[in-house]
């Protein structure tokens, strides 16, 4: 089964300090991992994945396979950078929908 | 392009009143989903449809029903809705399934009374 687990509702971090977000995942097989953004008052939008290794918003996750993690890092957060996070998992197949973790609230402190 | 909308954006229900969730694309997607969002627990599928024509149930599909109208819409039943229902409500499109990106609409608000 495939399982997605961010161990942090809710991260504070001061503006210009390091951010980490967590995701840990459980599957089987191949994952494709992806992390998605919501800024408030706006909509679910798709930050980065795995399969492109872009930087988007100088953000980057790398995937681990040893570890089964996925986490979202940025060398210095920015107050735009509060929102809702979540990590998603899909099979490599595409033949299974997303599956989302809980999400990580963070809040960027001036 | 609108992208992906939904209607109505906010609904007040008594317990055991049906009402139908509208959702709608315009980027002529192959796959639609329905999520509900409650706080600590995430985003969880309810249902989805990969293609016009079928649908499959996703995590939490007990006491919702959809219907893929044709290759645009996409819409959730709820027939007799109960206070554990009282949640945001997501919809979804994407090109393809699994890899590829999940475009949201604005979501629908919903209180069960």
């Amino acid at each position: 089964a495939q399982r997605v687990t961010q161990p942090e509702k809710l991260l504070s971090v001061f503006k210009g300090a390091p951010v980490e977000l967590k995701c840990n995942y459980s599957y089987s097989g191949s994952p494709e991992l992806f992390w998605y953004v919501q800024y408030s008052r706006q909509r679910l939008q798709l930050l980065l994945r795995h399969i492109s290794r872009e930087s988007i918003k100088g953000f980057t996750a790398d995937l681990n396979k040893g570890e089964t993690s996925f986490h979202l890092k940025k060398p210095f957060a920015q107050e735009e950078d509060s929102a809702m996070y979540y990590c998603a998992l899909s099979g490599r197949s595409g033949n299974t929908p997303l599956v989302f973790g809980k999400g990580t609230r963070l809040s960027v402190i001036a | 392009n609108a992208g992906v909308t939904q209607t109505p954006k906010f609904q007040v229900l008594k317990t055991g009143q049906s009402m139908t969730l509208q959702c709608a694309q315009d980027m002529n997607h192959n796959s639609m989903y329905w999520y509900r969002q409650d706080p600590g627990m995430g985003l969880r599928l309810i249902y989805y449809s990969a293609s016009e024509g079928t649908t499959d149930k996703g995590e939490v599909p007990n006491g919702y029903n959809v219907s893929r109208l044709n290759k645009r819409e996409f819409s959730l039943r709820l027939e007799s809705a109960a206070p554990s229902q009282t949640s945001v409500y997501f919809c979804a499109s994407s090109e393809g399934r699994g890899l590829e990106t999940q475009y949201f609409g604005p979501g629908t608000r919903l209180l069960v009374l």
